[in-house]
């Protein structure tokens, strides 16, 4: 399976900033997704992250807050912006061939807002 | 609203014993996966379940999917400490792109 590597793996912010996560990924894969998770809880799906146009979000979750990059088929970037205490949370980057098919993670984004 | 609700929510048990999980809904899936997540870590693929009525083993891993489509469980034998983790059901409905995740069960297994 693809290796899939995240940074960076943990931060501490200030509010009101931005952060942006990378995923990389050592071979060309079909879908991209990015994933929060609250600490002991289960995953929500923010974007699916579309190789050369702009990404589909999720209901409750929306571009100006968290605008995703995609600029080839090994990379994508997960920006959240604005940051406030609610945004702390586990980022994931996910990988898969396609709709519905199994996912392989990176190990995450620890994010804590101050 | 959460399309696959998994019990229990939390399990800690000894070494050496025997337990279920489930994952249900009201609703067919085309296919469902079971995926464990240790702490610090991004969430494992341990199977896919594609066919009604189907049964895989994974090692002391065995997990069913419903005649229906429309839940699963995953048996644990003889549990030990490094099965501990998080265990999330997910799948695809026919209506749907998307993987659903459940909320999971934090299972905890003590020498």
């Amino acid at each position: 399976s693809a290796v899939i590597s995240q940074k960076p793996s943990r931060d501490i912010c200030q509010r009101g900033t931005s952060l942006t996560i990378q995923c990389q990924v050592d071979s060309q894969v079909t879908m991209m997704f990015w994933y929060r998770q609250q600490p002991g809880q289960s995953l929500t799906l923010i974007a699916t992250a579309n190789q050369g146009s702009e990404a589909t979000y999720e209901s409750g979750f929306v571009i100006d807050k968290f605008p995703i990059s995609r600029p080839n088929l090994t990379f994508s970037t997960l920006t959240v912006s604005n940051m406030s205490p609610e945004d702390s949370s586990i980022y994931l980057c996910s990988v898969g061939a396609g709709w519905g098919q199994p996912q392989h993670f990176g190990d995450g984004t620890r994010l804590s807002i101050l | 609203t959460q399309l696959l609700e998994q019990s229990p929510q939390f399990l800690s048990i000894q070494e050496g014993e025997n337990l279920t999980v489930y994952c249900n809904s009201s609703s067919v899936f085309s296919s469902l996966q079971w995926y464990r997540q240790e702490p610090g870590e991004g969430p494992v693929l341990l199977v896919t379940v594609v066919t009604g009525g189907e049964v895989k083993k994974l090692k002391r891993l065995t997990f069913q999917f419903g005649d229906a489509r429309k839940d699963s469980s995953l048996h644990i034998t003889a549990a030990q400490p490094g099965d501990t983790g998080l265990y999330l059901c997910a799948g695809t409905t026919n209506s749907g792109y998307a993987l659903n995740f459940g909320k999971g069960t934090s299972l905890l297994v003590t020498p």
